[in-house]
Formats: structure tokens, C-alpha cells, sequence
């Protein structure tokens, strides 16, 4: 079973709407856990990182992780067809250097 | 300078031939990294180094050969490489944020092997 879990997608949503992206992790020992945005051709940026279970806010971002259940959410409120890229969750392994990304979702957001 | 820069952009090479992808960062960065990035899958991690040394090596294959000369430059040296070592080269260089090591990636080098 691989550590962090994705839906590839593609995720095909109209402009406006409220998108949501999720994954799942195996491995307890961690310690963040982090949403990247990759445009094509482009490097991974960091949209957002959280620890603790509950929610954290950034403009139209929200992040979401549920320790309990091992799930972890990013939602785009009034998504935009620049948001249209590949989104990646990723988790740090406890102390140590190692970032796990998830497969990626593909993400199309359509005028 | 909050940027990661990597040259070159593109890369073409021979399975004879030895080149090398370079990485810097004047962000004052404890550690820097190499990823690899086949197309539509997910960054793999290849090396890290902290503090200018290895500390981390995936099992790479000898054929690249990670440097780092000092603490804002990050080479990898290529040396008869084979055509499924095409892929995007990533760097990226990292600090701690909230207790959070965050990464910054670069643009990438994309290799392709014939």
C-alpha cells in the first residue's frame, strides 16, 4: 500500500465551482502534511501545510485533515480557470528530510 | 531572491555522453534536494543534502552522480544515461516554517536521453 493515496483525476468542474481534492496516508509517523499546485511544465509550488486535525484557511483554500480517518481534503471555493493544474498532497515523514507525494490530481476548470 | 534557478532548461544527450544540471539558491537554505518527474506521475526523490552533505540517497543509480559545492549550489553530473532516464529534474531547496520543513521547488531541467 503506498503511503500517500490520490484520485488522479482528471476533474473536469465550470468556473465558480467548489472543488474538492483528497487523499488518504497508511503511515502514522508523520508530521505535516502539504498541498502543492504544478502548472504543466512548470515546478511544484506550495499552496498550504497543516498539522493538526481541523481546518486551516487561505484566500479561497482550505485545508482539511482528519487523523482519525487518515484523510486529508484541500477544497477551491469560486474556482477560477487559472486554478485549472495538478494538484499534489504530500506528507513528511517524521524526522527526516523525505516529502511523499500522492499521485497528483488533474484539475480542469472550464469558462 | 525567494527562487530556486535551475539550468538548463532543456537538455538533449547521448547515452555516451556526460552532462551535468545545475541548482541555485541564495535563500540561505539548510538543505537541497533532487527529484525526478516522469510524465503524469508524482516528484520521486532522488538526494538530499543537508548542510552540504548527503544525507539521503533513494538508491540511485551510479550513472548520476550528485554534488554540492557549497551551500547555494546543487549539481547533478550525468554519465551514460539510458533513454527511460528521460524525465523533468527537479530541485529544491528547503527551511523550517512553524515547525514545517517547506519546500521550494525550481522550474526544472528537462532531460531527454537518446
Amino acid at each position: 500500500q503506498k503511503e500517500v493515496e490520490q484520485d488522479p483525476g482528471p476533474l473536469s468542474v465550470p468556473e465558480g465551482a467548489i472543488v474538492s481534492l483528497n487523499c488518504t496516508y497508511s503511515n502514522s509517523a508523520f508530521q505535516y502534511f502539504m498541498w502543492y499546485r504544478q502548472y504543466s511544465r512548470k515546478g511544484p509550488e506550495l499552496l498550504m501545510y497543516t498539522y493538526s486535525s481541523g481546518n486551516k484557511e487561505d484566500g479561497r483554500f482550505t485545508a482539511q485533515v482528519d487523523k482519525s480517518s487518515k484523510y486529508i481534503s484541500l477544497f477551491i471555493r469560486d474556482s477560477q480557470p487559472s486554478d485549472s493544474a495538478t494538484y499534489l498532497c504530500a506528507k513528511e515523514r517524521y524526522n527526516t528530510d523525505k516529502l511523499i507525494f500522492g499521485t497528483g490530481t488533474r484539475l480542469q476548470v472550464f469558462p | 531572491d525567494t527562487e530556486v534557478t535551475q539550468t538548463p532548461k532543456h537538455l538533449v544527450m547521448g547515452m555516451t555522453n556526460k552532462k551535468s544540471l545545475k541548482c541555485e539558491q541564495h535563500m540561505g537554505h539548510r538543505a537541497m534536494y533532487w527529484y525526478k518527474q516522469k510524465a503524469k506521475k508524482p516528484p520521486e526523490l532522488m538526494f538530499v543534502y543537508s548542510y552540504e552533505k548527503l544525507s539521503i540517497n533513494e538508491s540511485v543509480p551510479s550513472r548520476f552522480s550528485p554534488e554540492c559545492p557549497n551551500s547555494s549550489l546543487l549539481n547533478l553530473h550525468l554519465h551514460a544515461l539510458q533513454p527511460e532516464d528521460s524525465a523533468l529534474y527537479l530541485c529544491a531547496s528547503s527551511h523550517i516554517s512553524q515547525g514545517a520543513n517547506v519546500l521550494t521547488f525550481g522550474a526544472g531541467s528537462r532531460l531527454t536521453v537518446l
